[in-house]
């Protein structure tokens, strides 16, 4: 059970560049979401999905797109990289409980580290 | 902006004593969860808390949510080497139910001195 895989681990782009950072969870889970952390930020939401189909902005979208065509899969694409975007991303998934008081816990990714010259 | 707040951001202590990490919110939450990332990894999922006034215990670490389930604590009782990383909150701020959007509270980064 692999659980949250991420790719690549790091990359280095330049600005303007785009790529696509790559999420996959073997759990069946329906919630899978996008981070980012920065020095003494947090972890910030940039996108979430609640199932197949439908994605949602989260705190930092701008720059950023996402789309869930399956269960198993959300990846995260850069359209035109820029400096600001350097910062590790965490991909995490969760699971639904009809009924539950606020979203099940989440399981993340190693995450992918990523330098924008 | 950050609408989950923690505090304090650092905290360097010495093997044996204490430590308190607190978070609090200006909305009422439906839950809060505490997480925990070791130097180079990635957040784990320590627990979550549900109920006003709920208190529970893992081993040495004591978790607690508020009366108004606007705030929540993690106490760490007699700190390890093996403590050292950052201590996240996370709670679903909107609605009452599932809905996917977990927002994280700062960290509070944790030193321990042997």
């Amino acid at each position: 059970n692999a659980g949250v895989t991420q790719t690549p681990k790091f990359q280095v782009l330049k600005t303007g560049q785009s790529m696509t950072l790559q999420c996959a969870q073997d759990m069946n889970h329906e919630y899978m979401s996008w981070y980012r952390q920065d020095p003494g930020m947090g972890l910030r939401l940039i996108h979430y999905s609640v199932g197949a189909g439908i994605t949602d902005q989260g705190e930092v979208p701008n720059g950023y797109n996402v789309s869930r065509s399956t269960t198993e899969d959300f990846p995260l694409r850069l359209l035109s990289a820029a400096p600001s975007q350097t910062s590790v991303y965490f991909c995490a998934s969760s699971y639904s409980t009809a009924g539950a008081p606020g979203t099940g816990e989440l399981f993340f990714g190693e995450g992918s580290r990523l330098t924008v010259l | 902006g950050q609408q989950v707040m923690q505090i304090p951001q650092y905290q360097h202590v010495q093997e044996g004593e204490d430590f308190t990490t607190y978070c609090n919110s200006s909305t009422t939450l439906s839950n809060i969860q505490w997480y925990k990332q070791r130097p180079g990894g990635h957040p784990v999922f320590l627990i979550q808390l549900v109920k006003s006034g709920e208190v529970k215990k893992q081993k040495r670490l004591t978790f607690q949510f508020g009366e108004a389930k606007k705030n929540s604590s993690l106490h760490i009782t007699a700190t390890q080497t093996t403590d050292v990383g950052t201590y996240f909150c996370a709670a679903d701020l909107h609605g009452s139910g599932n809905t996917g959007k977990l927002i994280f509270g700062q960290g509070t980064t944790l030193q321990v001195k042997p």
